[in-house]
C-alpha cells in the first residue's frame, strides 16, 4: 500500500520559516509528480505547488499566493519531498498535505502549520 | 488559471437517495478531473480519477462522468457513511485548482 507521511509542522511567528517533509513508501517514487495541498481552518482545499518527476524535467510550479516564498524539492533516493516555507504569513496557517500523482492520486494525513504571534 | 465551480454548495438528502454533484471548469480540462470525499478532521479520500475511473476500494455506488468543462459525481443510493464534503479538482494544467466543495448533509 502507498503511504505518504508528512512531518515538520508546528507553530511559528509571522516572517518565520518551516520545512515540511513527506516520506513515501509503496510507490515508484521516481515516477511520481509530488504535490503539496493545504487547507486553512474551516476552508476548502488549495493546491500549493508541485515538482515533476526527474524524467519529466523535475521542474516546479507554485500557486500565486506562495510563489517566491515556498520551495519544493525532492530526493528520489530517499523517497522524500520537502516544502520549504519562508516569510510565513498568518494566512499560511492550515493543514498541509502531501499528494502524489502517477497513474492515480494518493494523499498523506497532513501536518498542521500555525503562523501566529 | 482554471476556475472550478461546484454546485450545489450544500445538498440535503436521505439514505437511499440518488444524488448528483456538478463541477464546471472555466476552460477545458480534457478528462483530468478527480473527485474527493472529506470528513471532518480527516484527509481527503480519492474517489475517482480521470473523470470516471473509480479508485480501488471505492464502492460502486459512486460514479463519475463528463469531459471538457462539465463533470458530475453521482451516488446511486446514499449510505450513512456518505455524508461528507466532496471536492472536484482539475489537474490538466498548473495551477491545479479545486472546486469550493459540496457539503452533503442529512435531510
Amino acid at each position: 500500500d502507498v503511504q505518504l507521511v508528512e512531518s515538520g509542522g508546528g507553530l511559528t511567528e509571522p516572517g518565520g520559516s518551516l520545512r515540511l517533509s513527506c516520506a513515501a513508501s509503496g510507490l515508484t517514487f521516481s515516477n511520481a509528480w509530488m504535490n503539496w495541498v493545504r487547507q486553512a481552518p474551516g476552508k476548502g482545499l488549495e493546491w500549493v505547488g508541485r515538482i515533476k518527476s526527474r524524467i519529466d524535467g523535475g521542474t516546479t510550479d507554485y500557486a500565486a499566493p506562495v510563489k517566491g516564498r515556498f520551495t519544493i524539492s525532492r530526493d528520489d533516493s530517499r523517497k522524500t519531498v520537502w516544502l520549504q516555507m519562508d516569510s510565513l504569513k498568518t494566512e499560511d496557517t492550515g493543514v498541509y498535505y502531501c499528494a502524489s500523482h502517477y497513474t492515480t492520486w494518493q494523499w498523506g494525513q497532513g501536518t498542521l502549520v500555525t503562523v501566529s504571534s | 488559471d482554471i476556475q472550478m465551480t461546484q454546485s450545489p454548495s450544500t445538498l440535503s438528502a436521505s439514505v437511499g437517495d440518488r444524488v448528483t454533484i456538478t463541477c464546471r471548469a472555466s476552460q477545458g480540462v480534457n478528462s483530468w478531473l478527480a473527485w474527493y470525499q472529506q470528513k471532518p478532521g480527516k484527509a481527503p479520500k480519492v474517489l475517482i480519477c480521470k473523470a470516471s475511473t473509480l479508485e480501488s476500494g471505492v464502492p460502486s455506488r459512486f460514479s463519475g462522468s463528463g469531459s471538457g468543462t462539465e463533470f458530475t459525481l453521482t451516488i446511486s443510493s446514499l449510505q450513512p457513511d456518505d455524508f461528507a464534503t466532496y471536492y472536484c479538482q482539475q489537474y490538466d494544467s498548473s495551477p491545479y485548482t479545486f472546486g469550493q466543495g459540496t457539503k452533503l448533509e442529512v435531510k
